[in-house]
This record gives structure tokens, C-alpha cells and sequence, in this order.
């Protein structure tokens, strides 16, 4: 099994240019989740999909911070326009089939994208 | 408030000794507790879901404990290897739809 995977591992950009983070998740799983990790702040839920449906973005920061699952296969995270402050090490983890996010079910994560907006 | 409170922050401690990692939290209702390891670069992995009825859950040399009453979870390290050296998150669900709640890890540090 390939695991969740994430792409790009790494991304340097200006502040104001639009960022697209990608997450292809393990095949089977119907729950995926983007999770941001700062040091500050630790690991935090931005927003939470079942079945591709947007259950819970309570978390997602601002306007800016949009993401989609066209599929059971693919997602995106994109922020535009970016601004320094959100540098950070985000993650997609994605978990077999559960009717919310208390169930038993372990979440696998990917290596993340380190994010840096200079 | 929802909160997960571990400690100590950090920890260094020579290989093959023991350690035991804390979690204190004030999620309700509760649903489970995960401990995840997370290396240096990597996601976090998990180690043990523990639910409500369970107070002590092995994973290798790895062993958490869950007292409900109390809200603690500690675990346990038995014969520190180098590889060991990673942060160490505890993460706890209630049992609606709202988020997990992340401890901000321990980071510990195994040296020869």
C-alpha cells in the first residue's frame, strides 16, 4: 500500500501568490482530513471530509483557505492569496470508512508539504 | 474547554533506559485516546487507540494506560532505542462531530 501521499513535499513561494497542496489518499478510505502543524500551535484540523463531502471546515483560518474533493481519490488545498503567516507543515491523513471523527478508525497521515511564504 | 495537556515538553534520556510520556485532558464526552509518534519530517504514525473500557493497551515496547476517571494517559517507553527519538502526540475524540483534540507532543531525545 502507498500510504497517503502529498505533493509537493516542499514549496517556496512570495506572499500573494496562490498555493495548491495536493493529497492523493489511501484507496478504500472515505474520510480525509487537512490538518495544518506549527510549533506554536501544534497539530490543527482545517477542515474534514466524508464520503467527498466537506463535514466539518469550522477550522479553516480565513477566505483565503479553500479545498475540494472532486473524488474519493484526490484533494486540494489551496490558499490564495498567501501571506507569511501561514508557513507551516500541512498534512492530509485519511481513515477506512467511519461515521465520524470519535470512531476507532487510526488516521494515516502523509509526509506533508512545508510551506514557506517568504 | 476541549484541551490535551502533555508533558514534560522534552525529554532526553540515555539508550536503554525506560521513560513514561503524560497526557492530562478535558474532552467530553469521551470517545478514545491515540498516541502517535511522528519523526522528524514525517506524518505522525499511529501507536494505540485505547476506548473508553480499556486502561492499558501494548504496542512492542510501547505501553499506554488510560484512566478515565482521572483523564490522565500516560506511555510508557521500555529500552529507549535510538530510534525511539521523535515527538510523541496524544490526541483525544469525543464522540460527536467535532475535532480531535491534539496535545502539542512531547519531544524526546534517545542518546548513546
Amino acid at each position: 500500500d502507498a500510504g497517503v501521499i502529498q505533493s509537493p513535499r516542499h514549496e517556496v513561494t512570495e506572499m500573494g501568490q496562490e498555493v495548491t497542496l495536493r493529497c492523493k489518499p489511501i484507496s478504500g478510505h472515505n474520510s480525509l482530513f487537512w490538518y495544518r502543524q506549527t510549533m506554536m500551535r501544534g497539530l490543527e484540523l482545517l477542515i474534514y471530509f466524508n464520503n467527498n463531502v466537506p463535514i466539518d471546515d469550522s477550522g479553516m483560518p480565513e477566505d483565503r483557505f479553500s479545498a475540494k474533493m472532486p473524488n474519493a481519490s484526490f484533494s486540494t488545498l489551496k490558499i490564495q492569496p498567501s501571506e507569511p503567516r501561514d508557513s507551516a507543515v500541512y498534512f492530509c491523513a485519511s481513515s477506512p470508512p467511519s461515521f465520524h471523527q470519535g470512531s476507532n478508525q487510526p488516521q494515516h497521515f502523509g509526509d506533508g508539504t512545508r510551506l514557506s511564504i517568504l | 474547554k476541549n484541551q490535551v495537556e502533555q508533558s514534560p515538553q522534552s525529554l532526553i534520556i540515555l539508550e536503554g533506559k525506560n521513560c513514561t510520556l503524560q497526557c492530562n485532558y478535558t474532552v467530553s464526552p469521551f470517545s478514545n485516546l491515540r498516541w502517535y509518534k511522528q519523526d522528524t519530517g514525517r506524518g505522525p504514525v499511529s501507536l494505540t487507540i485505547m476506548t473508553f473500557s480499556e486502561n492499558t493497551k501494548s504496542n512492542g515496547r510501547y505501553t499506554a494506560t488510560l484512566d478515565a476517571d482521572t483523564k490522565q494517559s500516560s506511555l510508557h517507553i521500555t529500552a529507549s532505542q535510538l530510534s525511539d527519538s521523535a515527538s510523541y502526540i496524544c490526541v483525544v475524540a469525543n464522540s460527536g462531530n467535532t475535532p480531535l483534540v491534539f496535545g502539542k507532543g512531547t519531544r524526546l531525545s534517545v542518546i548513546a
